[in-house]
């Protein structure tokens, strides 16, 4: 899997929108970018991927640049809910189950 | 979406004896689940991958005697903590693949606490 890069942590106001970055420069032409979220004592939650062209489902946007070398996870209005460690994952779809997981991006989302 | 379930979501033990955890994917069948650990502010680490049917494969480092895996059902894979130690408490976690469609989805994780 591809090496992944995110910011340590970020702080959010309730009721705005929270862009999570992630770089992944050595991504391969096979592999997607992944995003999980993982609130604290629980188990880690898919939010979304995407390959190449942006995706949008009921939980975020997913914005893959055109090089695919980083990605903006975007949750179009944060809760104080949303606040949790978010990961982004590269990998290739086969591996689906098995990733490498980094630090992640701990979002505090304040009133 | 699919549901994975782990069982029990914490435990304490004592020093030395054996504790198991189970996770199960419940409306989907599961040829391969992986279990995970997650120590208190770090980020999960892959322990091993079950396979229904199979020996489990585990990552370098990760001792297979004392982390005993089966998956004898589609649905159904156990991870054993042999003679569990202090040091064992953690967070393990499980994920479940998905064939068709394909995806994977992870439990809710199990609290181990060895005293």
């Amino acid at each position: 899997d591809a090496k992944t890069t995110q910011p340590t942590s970020m702080d959010c106001a309730e009721g705005r929108a929270a862009n999570l970055p992630c770089n992944h420069s050595t991504i391969s032409g096979n592999e997607y970018v992944y995003w999980y979220r993982q609130i604290h004592s629980q188990g880690p939650q898919y939010i979304i991927h995407g390959l190449k062209n942006n995706e949008t489902n009921e939980m975020a946007s997913l914005i893959i640049t055109e090089d695919r070398k980083s990605s903006t996870l975007i949750l179009p209005h944060a809760t104080l809910r949303d606040t949790a460690v978010y990961y982004c994952i590269v990998r290739v779809n086969t591996n689906a189950g098995k990733s490498t997981f980094g630090d992640g991006t701990t979002l505090t989302v304040k009133p | 979406g699919a549901v994975v379930s782990q069982h029990p979501s914490w435990v304490i033990c004592k020093s030395g004896t054996s504790v198991k955890i189970e996770c199960r994917s419940l409306d989907f069948q599961a040829t391969t689940m992986f279990w995970y650990r997650q120590f208190p502010k770090q980020s999960l680490m892959l322990m091993a991958t079950s396979n229904e049917g199979s020996k489990a494969t585990y990552e370098q480092g990760v001792e297979k005697d004392k982390f005993l895996i089966n998956h004898a059902s589609l649905t159904l894979s156990t991870l054993t903590v042999t003679s569990a130690h202090p040091e064992d408490s953690s967070f393990y976690i499980c994920s479940a693949r998905r064939d068709s469609p394909f995806s994977a989805f992870f439990g809710q994780g199990t609290r181990l606490t060895v005293v």
